[in-house]
């Protein structure tokens, strides 16, 4: 079986400002983990995506996230926030060939100026 | 690519009536696969298909609510009878094939059911 937890329904940081979205993950077998980003009344976006190659992980819009075995978590971190970074990230896991996914309940990343 | 495409974009309809959601994966996807996504639920794995046979339905919440994907770029769900605990909104996503680790979304469908 597999989980994840999306630590914070809701995050507020200043422009500018670092943002960091927690994603602590449970799977018996290695895991394939993902981050996607969801703006208002739009579908699900990839930002990036973890497949056992570099544990550091870049991704769009100036995101990245770590991948880290030994703490079972893929954290979400972008330097200096932007307005439009402003939306709803969910984490998922996935294992085995056919990806199929668990998400986390998502993250409310709200930007203020 | 124009991406999963989804149809209607927005549903109201009353309790008691069937309802019927379309999708069109990306071509050359072989995995498709239907989520809904609530407040109180986040979002769930109904059911998905790979080449066009299900394999996994334990998400579907009822016999209320079925799937077919007669072909490789067409998928339907259907909920018959629809009600107001049904609202939400439904995603469409597609996979490519051996490699392609990445779901694709669509746009949703926004159903409400009065």
């Amino acid at each position: 079986a597999q989980s994840v937890t999306q630590l914070g329904s809701h995050v507020s940081v200043s422009e500018g400002a670092l943002v960091l979205l927690r994603c602590n993950y449970s799977s018996s077998v290695p895991p394939y983990l993902f981050w996607y980003v969801q703006y208002p009344n739009q579908g699900l976006q990839l930002l990036l995506k973890y497949t056992s190659a570099a544990t550091l992980v870049k991704g769009i819009n100036g995101f990245e996230a770590e991948f880290k075995k030994s703490e079972t978590s893929f954290h979400l971190t972008k330097p200096s926030a932007h307005m439009s970074d402003a939306a709803e990230y969910f984490c998922a896991v996935g294992t085995g060939s056919n990806y199929k996914l668990t998400f986390g309940k998502g993250t409310l990343l709200t930007v203020n100026p | 690519d124009a991406g999963v495409i989804q149809s209607p974009r927005h549903e109201v309809t009353e309790m008691g009536q069937e309802v019927t959601l379309r999708c069109k994966p990306i071509s050359g996807h072989d995995y498709l696969f239907w989520y809904r996504q609530t407040m109180m639920r986040g979002l769930e794995l109904l059911i998905y298909f790979n080449n066009n046979v299900p394999i996994d339905d334990s998400g579907m919440p009822e016999d209320r609510f079925s799937a077919k994907m007669p072909n490789a770029s067409f998928s339907t769900l259907k909920i018959q009878p629809s009600e107001p605990r049904d609202s939400a909104v439904y995603f469409c996503a597609s996979r490519g094939g051996r490699g392609a680790d990445t779901q694709y979304f669509g746009p949703g469908t926004r159903l409400t059911v009065l």
